[in-house]
């Protein structure tokens, strides 16, 4: 069971926007920055966004990071088929001193 | 530009130990902590622990401790994960991953799978 939740897939068709929710509470989400990651089969995980809102360079701004309280979501505009991979939000949990990450979206462009 | 490069694949034993390395270059070793990341086939990410390069402190999650030693060799700008004890369960692919700040990373190795099977 992941600290934070994430819905287990979302689908959209291509050129459509999506959105993949990430729910914390205040030891983690709440009081720490979020970031995002995308994992395409048999490779490591991209760092999409961090500080809940900002992109490394290179990163598209077809995507884009919130965070509102304890909850956090990536948006991803203009979908594309090479856009469907697992995402993982992640943070610091400072009552458990650890880097905690959610379970993982499955994107699906149909 | 900025790369980690792991060790290769694994098979071991259940009860033995594992250690893996990540070789870092591009950037200053000492600059930065590095977290390792596991995943079990088919499943999600989860943080095994982080050492510093400055000075080799260490922070394990609750889950690996007694069983998890991470150290580094700034010499060679390399960290190392050993975990002991090995089990099933462990089967896993297992990253390591620069640390930019206690919520992100950005440049992850290719990550090696250690294979725990009798």
């Amino acid at each position: 069971q992941s600290v934070l939740t994430q819905p287990p897939s979302v689908s959209a068709a291509p050129g459509q926007k999506v959105t993949i929710s990430c729910s914390g509470s205040s030891s983690n989400i709440g009081n720490n920055y979020v970031s995002w990651y995308q994992q395409l089969p048999g490779t490591a995980p991209k760092l999409l966004i961090y500080d809940n809102n900002k992109r490394p360079s290179g990163i598209p701004d077809r995507f884009s990071g919130s965070k509102s309280g304890t909850s956090a979501t990536l948006g991803i505009t203009g979908l594309q088929t090479g856009d469907e991979a697992d995402y993982y939000c992640g943070t610091w949990d400072s009552s458990l001193s650890a880097v905690v990450f959610g379970g993982g979206t499955k994107l699906t462009v149909v | 530009q900025v790369q980690l490069v792991q060790s290769g694949a694994e098979v071991k034993k259940p009860g033995a130990s594992v250690k893996v390395s990540c070789k870092a270059s591009g950037y200053t070793f000492t600059n930065y902590g590095t977290s390792w990341v596991r995943q079990a086939p088919g499943q999600g990410l989860e943080w095994v622990g982080w050492i510093s390069g400055y000075n080799g402190n260490t922070n394990y999650a609750q889950k690996f401790q007694g069983r998890v030693t991470m150290t580094t060799d700034t010499s060679t700008s390399t960290a190392y994960m050993e975990l002991r004890s090995l089990r099933s369960d462990d089967t896993a692919v297992y990253y390591c991953a620069r640390d930019d700040s206690s919520t992100s990373r950005e440049f992850w190795g290719q990550g090696t799978l250690v294979t725990v099977s009798s």
